[in-house]
């Protein structure tokens, strides 16, 4: 089955205790990206892969880092995490330029 | 930069009414155009789409039109049932000018069917 995977789903956590969360696509998709949604706001970019070793900065970079390894992983980063990181996280990955993109199930953290 | 307008809603329903969720958008070129849908607790799944100017997406009795004349890709469904009540997003993705193609969401509308 086709899918893209994330973890964890939910995660709390204090102020500067640097996590990850994983995401994985069994695709063979090149395209992978983080966004994040919150309240009022609907969903804004915060990094992007266009292949393996290719990352950059979507909208909204500050205090996320990402990293592509390997095809199918494309894990998120927060060296610090700060209150104002509390929200859902969703991983994205698509084939080409014009296909839709497949999400995750979400991640909903809060940072405390 | 591109950008979508979808009404917010919250939109409320009787089942059977008929549903319309308005979606402009301002993009250089032409984007593909895309609805995705959002229920409780769960991510986003692809709902319908359409990459060219007069398309018209459909899926699961829903339908959108691509109007390049008026940039809008309206959803509208003739019959709406309780199970539709979830979170719709309308978002383009470009087809052209950079390496990034990424989706730019609306902020969501939130649709409840009510029996």
């Amino acid at each position: 089955e086709a899918q893209v995977t994330q973890n964890p789903r939910y995660l709390i956590t204090v102020t500067g205790k640097k996590l990850t969360v994983t995401c994985s696509q069994n695709m063979n998709h090149e395209y992978m990206s983080w966004y994040r949604q919150d309240p009022g706001l609907g969903l804004r970019q915060i990094y992007y892969s266009m292949n393996v070793e290719v990352t950059d900065k979507g909208d909204v970079p500050e205090g996320y880092k990402v990293s592509r390894k390997e095809k199918r992983n494309f894990p998120l980063i927060l060296e610090s995490p700060s209150p104002n990181q509390t929200s859902l996280y969703f991983c994205a990955s698509s084939a080409q330029r014009v296909e839709a993109a497949f999400f995750g199930q979400g991640t909903r953290l809060t940072v405390v | 930069g591109n950008s979508v307008t979808q009404m917010e809603g919250p939109v409320t329903l009787s089942e059977e009414a008929f549903l319309t969720i308005n979606c402009t958008y301002t993009a250089t070129g032409y984007p593909s155009l895309f609805w995705y849908v959002q229920y409780p607790g769960e991510g986003l799944q692809l709902l319908l789409k359409a990459t060219k100017a007069d398309d018209k997406g459909s899926n699961k009795g829903f339908e959108a039109t691509y109007r390049k004349e008026t940039t809008s890709f309206h959803l509208e469904k003739g019959s709406v049932q309780v199970s539709d009540s979830a979170v719709y997003f309308c978002a383009l993705k470009p087809n052209s000018g950079g390496s990034n193609y990424k989706l730019t969401f609306g902020k969501g509308t939130l649709l409840t069917v009510n029996p």
